[in-house]
């Protein structure tokens, strides 16, 4: 079992419609969780960071987290097809640990 | 914010060359330097961790005298590679963090496309 696991994808959602990223992570201990979007040929940005359980909001993203299932999530309402990008999740039991990254969920977002 | 810069961002060489390529935190101390690399269509794979005037962690299978990290002060880290061959063609990319903050992201340069002919 890998530490941190996305789906694959390619999770395909027309435009306007809201995109739903799952991440699960193995390490109960994990204390920082992180959202990345890395458009294809570029290098990971970062688009939102939650450390709390329960929800948190930027524009038009939400990050979601439960650490009592070790589930966190990215929703991207009114999605645009330059959301179009891979995904990419990544989670920190310390501060001054690594990030361990998840492989990445593909999302298109049609026109 | 928090920008890291890295250049070269294209470098093409013959085989058997050394080449440098710089990662600079422009507006914040990086107390720690990640480099990683990325084949087509692949997954982030973890090279290294470096914190500043300390030596490189590398991750398992990743040769220490092949790839040189140096992580000279709060802004700078500089990754070396070593008699480069066709099969360290990739796309290279650092990651800083600023830790004296608890909990802050990492933060990725623009990442450097190596070409080994």
């Amino acid at each position: 079992q890998k530490e941190v696991e996305q789906n694959s994808g390619p999770l395909s959602v027309p435009e306007g419609a809201i995109a739903s990223l799952n991440c699960t992570y193995s390490d109960r201990g994990s204390q920082s969780f992180f959202w990345y979007r890395q458009y294809s040929g570029k290098s990971p940005e970062l688009i939102m960071f939650i450390y709390s359980n329960g929800d948190k909001e930027d524009g038009r993203f939400t990050a979601q987290l439960n650490k009592a299932s070790q589930y966190v999530s990215l929703l991207i309402r009114d999605s645009q097809p330059s959301d179009s990008a891979t995904y990419l999740c990544a989670v920190r039991r310390t501060n001054a640990g690594k990030s361990t990254f998840g492989d990445g969920t593909t999302l298109t977002v049609k026109p | 914010g928090a920008v890291v810069s890295q250049h070269p961002s294209w470098v093409i060489c013959k085989s058997g060359t050394s080449v440098k390529i710089e990662c600079r935190s422009l507006d914040f101390q990086a107390t720690t330097m990640f480099w990683y690399r990325q084949f087509p269509k692949q997954s982030l794979m973890l090279m290294a961790t470096s914190n500043e005037g300390s030596k490189a962690t590398y991750e398992q299978g990743v040769e220490k005298d092949k790839f040189l990290i140096n992580h000279a002060s709060l802004t700078l880290s500089t990754l070396t590679v070593t008699s480069a061959h066709p099969e360290d063609s990739s796309f290279y990319i650092c990651s800083a963090r600023a830790d004296r903050v608890r909990g802050q992201p990492q933060h990725f340069g623009d990442g450097t496309r190596l070409s080994i002919l």
